[in-house]
């Protein structure tokens, strides 16, 4: 069965304090990883895509990467501003369907 | 803001009542997509139309439809609703259905059903 894990739930950090969020997949061929941010109240605003296990995309203060199971999103020396929930999404050979975690909230104290 | 505009903001109806939720695509954008988002299941995808003609289709109920128009607006019919639809509705938008294309969200739909 095709899904998307993302961990952890919800983490707080310090402004500055660096760390990781994870996306864990299991898919019927992926033809693409995506993360994107979500506002409270707005829809989701892309950030990546990663299409082969070995990439990776840098985008400001956020660094994306892929193997062949999971994702990972650095974030590196956070602000307050990054605060939202990111989700991580894949979309599958087969059917073409697009699959996405519950995400992961975070929050950066100043 | 990205483009995508969907009407109406908010909706509250009641059970057995039918609704149709909006979506114009950033302009250019041929591929359009529905998903539904609650609290407890995240975001799931509904349905593509590429050019008005449907490339995808994921966990769609058979009470709810939709089509995408010659302009590429596109509409989505919920009929027969339950109190289980009551989530927010986002659609999307991306320049091609080719794979792997980024997709630019609207700021949804939120579907109240009393």
């Amino acid at each position: 069965e095709d899904q998307v894990t993302q961990s952890p739930e919800a983490l707080r950090l310090q402004e500055g304090e660096s760390s990781s969020l994870n996306c864990s997949y299991t898919v019927s061929g992926l033809r693409g990883l995506f993360w994107y941010r979500q506002d409270p109240g707005k829809g989701p605003e892309f950030l990546f895509t990663l299409y082969s296990a070995g990439e990776e995309k840098e985008k400001e203060r956020l660094k994306a990467t892929l193997t062949k199971k999971e994702s990972f999103l650095h974030i590196t020396a956070p602000k307050p501003e990054d605060s939202a929930t990111y989700l991580c999404a894949v979309q599958a050979r087969l059917g073409n369907q697009f699959y996405f975690g519950t995400g992961t909230s975070l929050t950066v104290i100043p | 803001d990205s483009g995508v505009t969907q009407t109406p903001k908010h909706l509250i109806t009641a059970t057995g009542q039918r609704v149709t939720l909006r979506c114009s695509p950033r302009s250019g954008d041929l591929s359009v997509y529905w998903y539904q988002q609650s609290l407890d299941q995240g975001l799931q995808f509904l349905i593509q139309y590429y050019n008005g003609e449907e490339r995808a289709k994921g966990n769609i109920l058979e009470r709810f439809s939709a089509q995408q128009f010659p302009d590429l607006h596109s509409e989505l019919n919920l009929s027969s609703l339950e109190l289980g639809d009551s989530a927010l509705y986002f659609c999307a938008s991306s320049v091609e259905g080719r794979y792997g294309q980024p997709q630019h969200f609207g700021d949804g739909t939120r579907l109240s059903i009393l």
